[in-house]
């Protein structure tokens, strides 16, 4: 079965640095959530899309903005990047609100 | 606001059963989630359970739900070295998932 896909798998960048990361939800699911995992935390909401429009907030640093697109994939854009940042970035999808099927992550590596 | 509680760490031998205990706070959660992560790996969903429900019973997992105590707990039957994983609790709060601290389970063969 289809699953979330994202990518890049890895990314390395500098401080102040811009990041674009990119999930592609499972087909016909019409939701999109993206999480930050700290080292040894557990992973935190950030902010999701429900039909194209900002359906919650979490802790989203204003230094992150996110958008979905008419083909339902997200992209989570990153500016300004501090160390504090350095984190896997997961993205997830559901149909309806329901439940969420998650992708495998972006490993974000600020140096 | 919405908190979720679990054990850090379980250490059983293989064979064995687990149990994987969890608190939430939000009384009107109406789902309660059970996702496994590998070492660097990412989050895969195990089971859930609705919040009307007492048990599921999915293959060697149990989910076993006390909403008075707001208490849930995944039981694995028969661990396997390959369930060494971090297991993370989740309720449904707010259209959004609230993650536990998640618990390390060791398996010794």
């Amino acid at each position: 079965a289809a699953g979330v896909i994202q990518s890049p798998r890895h990314l390395i960048k500098e401080k102040r640095e811009t990041a674009t990361l990119k999930c592609y939800p499972i087909p016909r699911h019409d939701t999109v959530y993206w999480y930050q995992q700290g080292p040894g935390q557990d992973p935190q909401f950030l902010i999701s899309f429900y039909e194209k429009m900002q359906s919650d907030k979490g802790s989203i640093p204003d230094r992150f903005s996110a958008q979905q697109f008419s083909d339902y994939h997200s992209e989570l854009n990153m500016s300004s990047l501090e160390l504090g940042d350095s984190a896997l970035y997961f993205c997830a999808s559901s149909r309806s609100k329901d439940t969420q099927y998650f992708g495998p992550g972006t490993r974000l590596t600020v140096l | 606001g919405e908190d979720v509680e679990q054990s850090l760490f379980l250490s059983v031998r293989e064979g064995d059963s687990s149990v994987i205990n969890c608190t939430y706070t939000d009384s009107s959660s109406t789902y309660l989630y059970w996702y496994k992560q590998e070492p660097g790996a990412g989050l895969q969903l195990l089971t859930y359970i609705f919040s009307n429900m007492d048990m599921k019973q999915d293959q060697r997992l149990t989910v076993l739900l006390n909403k008075k105590d707001k208490h849930l707990s995944l039981r694995i039957a028969d661990t396997q070295t390959g369930d060494s994983a971090i297991y993370f609790c989740a309720e449904w709060y707010g259209n959004k998932l609230v993650f536990g601290a998640g618990t390390i389970l060791r398996v010794k063969s």
